[in-house]
């Protein structure tokens, strides 16, 4: 089993659509995790951290399960802007290596 | 507001030539890594330094050396350059280990081996 994974997708979805990334992850001893957003060729760009309580910024959500060890995204009211390839990252604390998972790719249409 | 750099952008090389990929941070990191990412493969990383005056492999080192030079600067080098390393390469540098701290990403070197 991998350490992070992630559905691949392509994730379609119209203008407006709320859509739902997860991301699970093996290590029980995790301690921080993240959202990254890439566009195509281009470098990863950190989105958000995930924190135990859940945290907002504007139209996006992430949410931490430890119980079920897996962490996810909600993108409410989606942008054609927002097409992207989305990675969820994880670090075991006091380890140097984060672990990235291979992403998920969303499209928006019009 | 830099935070990290690498050159050079883009990048064609023979078979067999050499090339140093220069990486570096103005943000104080302690950490910072190479990787490289290829069509479908997701980032591997190929080394990464901890902290200044030590560096350690990652999942992918061979045919790659690494020097930090001081806390700002890690250069990656290609020894011999081989058609299998074409890639977009990346540097990041971050505070892991250290609490809940994320990477940042340098803009990537397009690089190609004929």
């Amino acid at each position: 089993r991998k350490e992070v994974e992630q559905d691949p997708g392509p994730f379609n979805v119209p203008e407006g659509a709320t859509v739902a990334f997860n991301c699970t992850y093996s290590n029980s001893a995790s301690q921080s995790f993240f959202w990254y957003r890439q566009d195509c060729r281009k470098e990863p760009k950190l989105l958000m951290s995930v924190y135990s309580s859940g945290n907002e910024d504007g139209r996006f959500t992430a949410q931490l399960n430890r119980a079920s060890q897996y962490i996810s995204l909600l993108i409410r009211d989606s942008k054609l802007s927002d097409s992207a390839t989305y990675l969820c990252v994880v670090n075991t604390g006091g380890s140097y290596i984060p672990t990235f998972g291979r992403g998920t790719s969303l499209i928006v249409h019009p | 507001n830099a935070g990290v750099t690498q050159t050079p952008k883009f990048q064609v090389l023979k078979t067999g030539q050499s090339m140093t990929l220069q990486c570096a941070q103005d943000m104080n990191h302690n950490s910072m890594y190479w990787y490289r990412q290829d069509p479908g493969m997701g980032l591997r990383l190929i080394y990464y330094s901890a902290s200044e005056g030590t560096t350690d492999k990652g999942e992918v080192p061979n045919g790659y050396n690494v020097s930090r030079l001081n806390k700002r600067e890690f250069s990656l080098r290609l020894e011999s350059a081989a058609p299998s390393q074409t890639s977009v390469y990346f540097c990041a540098s971050s505070e892991l280990g250290r609490g809940n701290q994320p990477q940042h990403f340098g803009d990537g070197t397009r690089l190609s081996i004929l």
